[in-house]
């Protein structure tokens, strides 16, 4: 296992169309991540599993967003009728339980023109 | 690679010397605390974390403080490196949520030959 995994590592969109990234966390890791990062900024929560079950949803991720972990395993994360503003890095990190150190992936560049 | 950080706050050091690049965190609930490496175009690395029952952690080559009266962390890196160049994030997780990490502003290092 070479760590978090990531696809597509860069996505151009035309605004209004629906873009869906991919992440395939350590094996066995229980926690999946996602977040966000713009120039110049930290990353930002968006979103996190344990296992298939979505715990928690930060006020960031619009109804336009929405993520998945249908067998606890990878996970997608789905942006509908794209906008300029979702233009940002996506980056996903998984961790073995809770409270310890997140492992990240090398993240999905979404550009919306 | 893209930058991230282009408007960080920048610390520039000799090759050789030691860095320290410090953090002020949040939430007085924190009880765990990362610090975390991301360089051009990839994502956040693990470099060291401490938990808020400890004042002081050592690495290789790194050494994280912790001083929870005045909420602040600091990385120190000894015989810096060009390998070091990057942007360095701060971030807390409060075990009793235990849900997301959350990541403060970045330091973007820069070594000088």
């Amino acid at each position: 296992d070479t760590g978090v995994s990531q696809n597509p590592r860069h996505k151009i969109t035309k605004r209004g169309q629906n873009v869906t990234f991919r992440c395939d966390p350590i094996s066995e890791h229980n926690r999946l991540y996602w977040y966000r990062q713009t120039l110049g900024q930290g990353p930002e929560f968006l979103t996190y599993f344990q296992n298939e079950a979505q715990l928690e949803k930060s006020r960031l991720l619009s109804d336009r967003f929405s993520a998945e972990r249908p067998k606890g395993s990878f996970s997608t994360l789905e942006i509908q009728r794209t906008e300029q503003g979702d233009s940002a890095m996506y980056l996903c990190a998984s961790s073995p339980e809770q409270n310890t150190e997140a492992f990240f992936g090398q993240g999905t560049r979404l550009t919306v023109v | 690679g893209e930058s991230v950080g282009l408007h960080l706050p920048t610390l520039s050091v000799q090759e050789g010397d030691n860095s320290i690049i410090n953090c002020a965190y949040s939430n007085s609930a924190s009880d765990y605390f990362i610090w975390y490496k991301q360089e051009s175009g990839k994502g956040p690395q693990f470099i060291i974390d401490i938990r808020s029952n400890m004042d002081k952690r050592q690495g290789q080559r790194v050494t994280v403080l912790l001083n929870k009266t005045v909420k602040h962390l600091s990385l120190q890196i000894a015989a810096t490196q060009p390998g070091d160049s990057a942007v360095y994030f701060c971030a807390e997780n409060m075990y009793s949520s235990a849900s997301k990490i959350i990541f403060g502003s970045g330091t973007r290092l820069s070594i000088r030959p």
